[in-house]
């Protein structure tokens, strides 16, 4: 069982948005401000797409944007595109440790 | 080039013991903070231990707490798991990753070695 919360699946036709959640509690994603995406393609490592709830590393695509409020952060990717398919992880800085969300398989239809 | 390269996997009994080393390139090693976080086969991702840019300061997941000590050489920009009394379920594929600099995000994650604890 995961530290944080996300649905299993996600699903979008190309073109569309699609927000895929994170829950968590006040000890990690509602008392910090260092919730933090990962995408992860099969067979690779994982890539950051998202850190401190909503700035994006230089090099990904502002289809991709985060939001927090209370003990939820949401990832929305807009736009979609074939190569969005992927598994998407939440993480949150926990007061010395870090907890990561049990993943998400984005399937564009 | 920014990367980082893990070795030292390999197939490991129950009560055994390995290390994992990891060889960073490509930026100042000593002035980030490192981690090591694992995959299970299919499963999700999970952190399990972190360590300051001087070495001082060490955290660790609660299931490999007493177990498992990360260090690092500075001098050869090199991170390191010490990995003992392994179990079955610390089965999975571990990556060597530097935490961006004030954001407490994974930035850089190397390719991941594989472990195996099997008798």
């Amino acid at each position: 069982q995961s530290a944080l919360t996300q649905p299993p699946s996600a699903s979008g036709s190309p073109g569309q948005s699609v927000t895929i959640s994170c829950t968590g509690t006040s000890s990690d994603v509602g008392g910090y401000n260092y919730v933090s995406w990962y995408q992860q393609h099969p067979g690779k490592a994982p890539k950051l797409m998202i850190y401190e709830v909503s700035k994006r590393p230089s090099g990904v695509p502002d289809r991709f944007s985060g939001s927090k409020s209370g003990n939820t952060a949401s990832l929305t990717v807009s736009g979609l595109q074939a190569e969005d398919e992927a598994d998407y992880y939440c993480s949150s800085y926990a007061g010395g440790k870090w907890v990561f969300g049990g993943g998400t398989r984005l399937t564009v239809l | 080039e920014v990367q980082m390269v893990e070795s030292g996997g390999g197939l490991v009994q129950p009560g055994g013991s390995l290390r994992l080393s990891c060889a960073a390139s490509g930026f100042t090693f000593s002035s980030y903070e490192m981690n090591w976080v694992r995959q299970a086969p299919g499963k999700g991702l999970e952190w399990v231990s972190y360590i300051s840019p001087s070495g001082t300061t060490t955290y660790y997941a609660d299931s490999v707490k007493g177990r498992f000590t990360i260090s690092r050489d500075n001098a050869k920009n090199s991170l390191y798991l010490q990995m003992n009394s392994p179990r079955a379920e610390d089965t999975a594929v571990y990556y060597c990753v530097r935490d961006s600099m004030a954001t407490d995000a994974f930035d850089i994650w190397g390719q991941g070695a594989m472990v195996t604890v099997s008798s």
